[in-house]
């Protein structure tokens, strides 16, 4: 079965630095890869997917993320955290299942920004 | 193009009662998908239904819980006889195409038993 690991439950940036969310997954081929974010009480928003192609994929809000098969990870970034980027963040592989695919999320990382 | 619609946003029932939970999908997306945040644990996915047709219902529990999405009208999640450990949240997705899986969340109906 394939997993998704977001290994820091927890990280406080101060504004204007630099962000790096870790995510590493174990799946039997290459995956759909996804991070989305959850401010409070909300829905999940798409930052960003991989499906194929270039390794280096840019998103929304300045955020970008990095699919690396050697190390099976999917890190984002982004060069200079805004206090308003703070909320939740996830992590999730599309599982291929007969023609279709479902996904699975890692347990998230909250995001603090101090000023 | 307006995003998925979930209603209500929020739900509270008795224990016994009935939770119905509906999901609108976005214009021209036929693929509907039902997760469910439990504190702690994350969001697992639930069922994957197209129009008309259930296609995996491998997450949802087999008791009590039965999902449709008919040819007209949005996808719904029903949850009989609710007990205390399905309070949670409960997200949307839809998809215009079966794979890959480009999906758009809702905002989430938050059910709380008492």
């Amino acid at each position: 079965a394939q997993s998704v690991t977001q290994p820091d439950i927890h990280i406080t940036v101060s504004e204007g630095a630099s962000l790096e969310l870790r995510c590493n997954y174990s799946y039997g081929a290459t995956p759909y890869l996804f991070w989305y974010v959850q401010s409070p009480g909300q829905g999940l928003q798409l930052l960003l997917k991989y499906f194929s192609g270039d390794t280096l994929v840019q998103g929304i809000k300045g955020f970008e993320a990095e699919f690396k098969r050697s190390q099976s990870s999917f890190n984002l970034r982004k060069p200079s955290v805004h206090w308003s980027d703070a909320a939740e963040y996830f992590c999730a592989v599309g599982r291929l299942n007969s023609g279709y695919s479902t996904l699975t999320f890692g347990k998230g990382t909250m995001l603090l920004v101090s000023p | 193009n307006a995003g998925v619609m979930q209603n209500p946003r929020h739900l509270v029932r008795r224990r016994g009662q009935e939770a119905r939970l509906r999901c609108s999908p976005m214009k021209g997306h036929s693929h509907v998908y039902w997760y469910r945040q439990l504190p702690e644990e994350g969001l697992k996915f639930m069922v994957y239904l197209q129009k008309e047709n259930i296609i995996d219902e491998s997450g949802m529990p087999k008791e009590r819980f039965s999902a449709e999405f008919p040819k007209e009208g949005p996808s719904i999640l029903r949850i009989q006889q609710v007990v205390r450990g399905d309070s949670a949240a409960y997200f949307c997705a839809s998809s215009p195409y079966r794979d890959p899986p480009d999906a758009f969340f809702g905002q989430g109906t938050r059910l709380t038993v008492v």
